[in-house]
């Protein structure tokens, strides 16, 4: 059974561009979730999907978003990046809810120049 | 909101003996715990979780974590280390709100 799949794993992006990740679940998980984990703030949650529809947002800034298309495969969007943006960015899946269980992928790593 | 605390930001073992993480969680209710492990570069590998029951769970790759509710907490052991437990390892909680909160995290060092 193929893990959770993150693409790409590293992306190197100047400030004010916009970056895109994307995440395929382990096969038959309909939850995704994503994190961003930096040395400064540890890991920390950006939002949860669940059959398309967004069931819990962490405090970040309107400049992310996500969504999850109806195979659940999800994307999460950074617009206007900043500096401060580059991290590894953690896709977990899992079949109902991520608080139960998750599994991960092997994150990407976005640096912004 | 919940927090978790893992107290010990690095900790150095000798290869061979035991290991203790220590994880403090607060939270009104029990919550769903879990330990996981990073190694450099690379997601997080689930090692152990607790929902209810027993309060002492086994993982995998030899871990084990015992909840003692009267404590708050959920500390990983490991009677013998290997080398290649060198790594990071997070605790994290899961409060019936979609997400998980993680501590910030113990790198475990090993030494020959």
């Amino acid at each position: 059974k193929a893990g959770v799949t993150q693409t790409p794993r590293y992306l190197i992006k100047t400030r004010g561009q916009q970056v895109t990740l994307s995440c395929s679940p382990i096969s038959g998980h309909r939850s995704v979730s994503w994190y961003q984990q930096t040395p400064g703030q540890g890991l920390q949650f950006l939002f949860e999907y669940f059959s398309e529809t967004q069931r819990n947002k962490g405090n970040f800034p309107g400049r992310f978003s996500g969504r999850q298309f109806s195979n659940s495969r999800s994307e999460m969007n950074v617009s206007t990046l900043e500096l401060g943006d580059s991290a590894l960015y953690l896709c977990a899946s899992s079949q109902d809810r991520v608080d139960t269980e998750a599994f991960f992928g092997q994150g990407t790593r976005l640096t912004v120049v | 909101a919940q927090s978790v605390t893992q107290p010990d930001i690095h900790i150095t073992v000798s290869e061979g003996a035991s290991l203790e993480l220590r994880c403090n969680y607060s939270y009104g209710a029990t919550p769903y715990l879990f330990w996981y492990v990073q190694s450099p570069g690379q997601g997080l590998q689930l090692l152990l979780k607790y929902f209810s029951g027993d309060t002492l769970v086994q993982g995998i790759k030899g871990f084990e974590a015992e909840f003692k509710r009267s404590q708050s907490s959920f500390n990983l052991r490991k009677p013998s280390v290997h080398w290649s437990d060198a790594a990071e390892y997070f605790c994290a909680v899961g409060e019936n709100d979609y997400k998980l909160s993680f501590g910030a995290g113990t790198t475990v060092t090993v030494r020959a």
